[in-house]
């Protein structure tokens, strides 16, 4: 089946810009997940998605970030007045079940460029 | 400060030779995974390890858990170059991820 889904792959803005990163769940998935992942590094939680609940949006590291889920199913992570240290890599997850983190099926990412 | 430490940082190593790769935490794990990543792609789930003790086996790979719940490592036999990618960590319900140990594999 199709797996998680990410568009655009690359993206590439200039500084203050606004960009938008889409995310497709794997269909009845209903937890979702925003990381990114800096050159050389682990992943950085963002926000979770579980269901009807409240978002855990303790991970947005500013005010200029903030993410919604429509429908239970897409999600899209927005980033407003984009700043360079922002360039990194994007990547969406989902997972089947009601317990956090658990089997996480990964997307292959949006690639974020900030000039 | 990291939640989860990885080591070593870089792996290289000829195919046909064992490594292990380490995850240590201050907080104990309610539970842990290891996902592999390659590059270009997401991380994809390895294994998930719940409780003190345990060994899981996948093929070549083997995954302890400490009896604390606070480290945990991963064991490749007879590395293949397939084998090549950054490997993490996870405490599964604080989603903090360690920073990888990206290991390469020789041919």
């Amino acid at each position: 089946g199709a797996g998680v889904s990410q568009s655009p792959s690359n993206k590439v803005t200039e500084k203050g810009k606004d960009v938008e990163l889409r995310c497709d769940p794997i269909s009845g998935h209903t937890a979702l997940y925003w990381y990114r992942q800096s050159l050389g590094q682990g992943l950085e939680f963002l926000i979770y998605f579980q269901g009807n609940s409240a978002p855990d949006k303790s991970g947005l590291p500013s005010d200029r970030f903030s993410a919604e889920r429509t429908g239970g199913s897409v999600s899209t992570l927005t980033i407003q007045r984009t700043q360079q240290e922002d360039s990194a890599v994007y990547l969406c997850a989902s997972s089947p079940g009601q317990a956090r983190g658990e089997t996480q099926y990964f997307g292959p990412g949006t690639r974020l460029l900030v000039l | 400060t990291q939640l989860l430490e990885q080591s070593p940082q870089f792996l290289s190593i000829q195919e046909g030779e064992n490594l292990t790769v380490y995850c240590n935490s201050s907080s104990v794990f309610s539970s842990l995974q290891w996902y592999r990543q390659e590059p270009g792609e997401g991380p994809v789930l390895l294994v998930t390890v719940v409780t003190g003790g345990e060994v899981k086996k996948l093929k070549r790979l083997t995954f302890q858990f400490g009896d604390a719940r606070k480290d945990s490592s991963l064991h490749i036999t007879a590395a293949q170059p397939g084998d090549t990618g950054l490997y993490l960590c996870e405490h599964d319900y604080k989603l903090s991820f360690g920073a990888g140990t990206t290991v390469t594999v020789r041919a």
